[in-house]
């Protein structure tokens, strides 16, 4: 089973700031890697898919890159509606399998 | 527009069975493949199961392998999930999801989600 690891497990980032989160994977799911947003009580949100497509109506601040075994998500100027818990996933295709990254929460400084 | 709304949850002896329900529209249920996800309270999500578009094949993670059955009825436009033997740490919310248009019927990320559905096991 693929074993997706997302770091920091916090970060704290001062509004307008630029935040870097990482996911790395226990081996190859090439570019089947998505990233979501989860906000208290909702359910979590495509931001981006393989690696690096931003979803229907996401802000370009969001951007994705990476390939292989290691990703990252840019915050390029955090707003105050960007403070929440993000998590990676990988999606490949065989095995077919979803294993979600443990989270990076995303908090104010 | 994609509507997915679970049901099915709520407060179960440990041992018993459940099944899990998610009513789907606004589009062509069909075409694509479909995911249980869930999340424990206070916990990152897990992903659970996926069933390919036409109900062909089937895939779980390892922790729920035999006690998880994902079905779907396509003249219905509804997923099921059956759990049996429900343990403690099955407590979650459980998360309806479908795959984008990008990636046909199989595995794919998680483009809709519905609202989930609280299942507490606990005697």
């Amino acid at each position: 089973e693929i074993v997706m690891t997302q770091s920091p497990a916090t970060l704290s980032v001062s509004p307008g700031e630029r935040a870097t989160l990482s996911c790395r994977a226990s081996q190859s799911v090439y570019d089947n890697l998505a990233w979501y947003q989860q906000k208290p009580g909702q359910a979590p949100r495509l931001l981006i898919y393989g690696a690096s497509t931003r979803a229907t109506d996401i802000p370009a601040r969001f951007s994705g890159s990476g390939s292989g075994t290691y990703f990252t998500l840019t915050i390029s100027s955090l707003q105050s509606e960007d403070f929440a818990v993000y998590y990676c996933q990988q999606y490949n295709n065989w095995p077919p399998s979803g294993t979600f990254g443990g989270g990076t929460k995303v908090e104010i400084k | 527009q994609v509507q997915l709304v679970e049901s099915g949850g709520g407060l179960v002896q440990p041992g018993r069975s459940l099944r899990l329900s998610c009513a789907t529209s606004g589009f062509t249920f069909s075409d694509y493949g479909m995911n249980w996800v869930r999340q424990a309270p206070g916990k990152g999500l897990e992903w659970v199961a996926l069933i390919y578009y036409d109900g062909s094949h089937e895939y779980y993670a390892d922790s729920v392998k035999d006690r998880f059955t994902i079905s779907r009825d396509n003249s219905k436009n509804t997923l099921y999930l059956q759990i049996n033997s429900l343990r403690a740490e099955d407590t979650a919310v459980y998360y309806c999801t479908r795959g984008g248009v990008e990636c046909g019927g199989g595995s794919c990320f998680a483009a809709y989600w519905g609202q989930g559905t609280l299942v507490t096991v606990s005697s």
